[in-house]
Formats: structure tokens, C-alpha cells, sequence
């Protein structure tokens, strides 16, 4: 199994919708969960860190099942400018410098 | 630009070559990370120092691979005799931290790798 995975996509929806991403992970003693954004030949960047149950910045709401093993980041009210790559990351839990990516999520917002 | 810096952004060289590149991380950044992305997958891990000291190594990072970062600013990482499954794009990432905390790394544009 691999270490943090996710649907690749795509997921198309039209400017407005909401869209949620899951993705899991198998060490279930890790402690930090982050999203990054990352644009078409662009460098990934901090979207979110989720440390605890979830937490919530403006249209963005990522959320924590620790039962389950799994990580969603929910995007509300789609722009445009949110068609990129969403990228789950999930440090081990003796090392929270050494990121491991997920392959990512292609997000396409149509107008 | 106070950002992460890498060069060259564009590399393309035959197989069987040596190559090198060069990460310029923000200055007041203790920590730096190298990733290696190719197309359709995320960044893979690859090593990282805390100043000057190697701290981590990957099973992906094989002997001819080779990063240092001597005076604790600036890396190089070195590729020898490549092979085509190195192609890639590979990424430098910088931050600033002590001990186990977390901290925001902020990446620089990446080389990108063609061996042909």
C-alpha cells in the first residue's frame, strides 16, 4: 500500500461548485497532514495545514478522520483560478520535515 | 526575488553524463530539501540538510547521486553517469526550523532534467 494515496482525476465542475478530495494514508501514527497547490509547471505551495479534527480558511475546509486514516479538502463556491493540482502530504511521524506526496489531484474549473 | 533559487532551470544532456545543480535557498533558512517530480506523480523526497549536515537520505537517492551543502547556504546536487530514468524535474525546498517542529517549506521553480 502506498504511503498517502489519492484519485488522480480529473475532476471538471463548473465555477460555483463545490468539490471535495479525499486521501488516505497507512501510517496511522502520523501526526501532521498538510494540502499543497500546485500550478501547471509551477512549484508546489502550502494550501493548508491540518493539525487537529480540520480547520477552515475562507472556501477551503480540510478535514481529519483519524479512524479511517483519511484527509478532505473541500473547496467551495470553484473559481477559475482554483484549476491546479491538489497535493496530499503526509510526514512520517518520527520525521514531519520529510514531506511524502500524494500523486495529486487535477482540479478543472470550467466556466 | 528573496524566493528559493535554482539553476539552471532547463538541463539536457546525454546519457552517460555528469550533472549538476545549484539551489539557493532563503537566506535565513536553516533547512533545506531536494525532491525529485516527474510527470503525473508528486514530489518524491530525495535528502535534506540542517545547515551544513546531510540528516536523511532516500533508497531513491543511489550512489551516483550526490548533494552538499557546505557552508550551510547553498546546495549542489550532482548526478553521475546519468541514465534516462532520471529524467525529471527537481526541486529544492527551503525552511526554517528547530528541533522536531514543522515548518513551512517554500520551493523553488525546479530544474528540469532531460537525458537523452
Amino acid at each position: 500500500r502506498k504511503e498517502v494515496e489519492q484519485d488522480p482525476g480529473p475532476f471538471n465542475v463548473p465555477e460555483g461548485a463545490t468539490v471535495a478530495f479525499n486521501c488516505t494514508y497507512s501510517n496511522s501514527a502520523s501526526q501532521s497532514f498538510f494540502w499543497y497547490r500546485q500550478d501547471c509547471r509551477k512549484e508546489p505551495k502550502l494550501l493548508m495545514s491540518v493539525y487537529s479534527s480540520g480547520n477552515e480558511d475562507g472556501r477551503f475546509t480540510a478535514q481529519l478522520n483519524r479512524a479511517s486514516q483519511y484527509i478532505s479538502l473541500l473547496i467551495r463556491d470553484s473559481k477559475l483560478s482554483d484549476s491546479a493540482t491538489y497535493l496530499c502530504v503526509v510526514p512520517p511521524p518520527y520525521n514531519t520535515d520529510k514531506l511524502i506526496f500524494g500523486t495529486g489531484t487535477r482540479l478543472q474549473v470550467f466556466p | 526575488d528573496t524566493g528559493v533559487s535554482q539553476n539552471p532551470r532547463h538541463k539536457i544532456t546525454k546519457r552517460g553524463q555528469n550533472v549538476t545543480f545549484r539551489c539557493d535557498p532563503i537566506s535565513e533558512h536553516n533547512r533545506l530539501y531536494w525532491y525529485r517530480q516527474t510527470l503525473g506523480q508528486g514530489p518524491e523526497f530525495l535528502t535534506y540538510f540542517q545547515n551544513e549536515a546531510q540528516l536523511e537520505k532516500s533508497r531513491l537517492l543511489s550512489d551516483r547521486f550526490s548533494a552538499e551543502r557546505p557552508k550551510g547556504s547553498f546546495s549542489t546536487l550532482e548526478i553521475q553517469r546519468t541514465e534516462q530514468g532520471d529524467s525529471a524535474m527537481y526541486l529544492c525546498a527551503s525552511s526554517w526550523g528547530q528541533a522536531i517542529e514543522h515548518n513551512e517549506q517554500f520551493f523553488g521553480p525546479g530544474t528540469r532534467l532531460t537525458v537523452l
